[in-house]
């Protein structure tokens, strides 16, 4: 039972364009949600995160927003760099405390 | 400041066999949390441990146990090795149970033959 799910495996953006990663849960007590950025041969590094309170968060170019009657979210990048280009993975939680429950990932190629 | 660190980066063992799997958290945190990330997937929760118990567990069968020392650092012990246990092992490690300064290691990397 996948209760996190990035139903899009690729994403390719042009470098100074908008990207737009996508994310879909089905578990209602999620409150907690996280965006990790993962590149080869690393661990995954945090980007930024919101809880349900909130229905959007930004941190620079990352803008997460929250969709609670829709169960959806998503991370937006402006503009978007090379260095993006990465495995991009949402997880949701319960509680700031909780085990995170992540999604099959997204993987972003920003094209100059 | 090291960060998260974990050993072995990778291993061979064959089905049947134990393996232990160790990480060293980054420097302050208290809390250790092992991940499982099987190959096209996103990592999925083992447990994790504070004040050196057991406090979260994921779906994983006994086979996988783990450990917290005084220092903080943790081990995870897989027993009776399967094929299906070939992955990549994440450990993070946070400050007191808090997923927002959650930091991964690089991961160790496992295949069962």
């Amino acid at each position: 039972d996948q209760q996190v799910k990035q139903n899009s495996p690729s994403l390719s953006v042009q470098e100074g364009r908008i990207s737009i990663l996508n994310c879909d849960y089905t578990n209602s007590m999620f409150d907690y949600f996280l965006w990790y950025k993962k590149y080869p041969a690393e661990g995954p590094t945090f980007l930024i995160s919101i809880s349900s309170i909130k229905d959007k968060n930004e941190d620079g170019r990352f803008t997460v927003f929250l969709n609670k009657s829709a169960k959806h979210l998503s991370l937006h990048i402006v503009p978007s760099q090379p260095g993006d280009s990465a495995v991009y993975f949402c997880a949701a939680g319960t509680g700031t405390a909780s085990k995170l429950t992540f999604g099959t990932g997204t993987r972003l190629q920003v094209t100059l | 400041d090291a960060g998260v660190t974990q050993s072995p980066t990778h291993l061979i063992k064959t089905r049947g066999q134990q393996v232990t799997l160790r990480c060293s958290p980054k420097s302050g945190h208290d809390t250790v949390s092992w991940y499982q990330q099987a190959l096209g997937q996103g990592p999925q929760f083992i447990f994790q441990y504070y004040e050196e118990e057991e406090r979260q567990r994921g779906n994983f069968p006994d086979r996988f146990s783990g450990h917290q020392f005084p220092n903080y650092s943790s081990e995870l012990n897989v027993n009776a090795l399967l094929l299906g246990d070939s992955a990549l092992y994440l450990c993070a490690s946070s400050l007191d149970r808090r997923v927002e300064t959650q930091y991964f290691g690089p991961g160790t990397r496992l295949l069962v033959l």
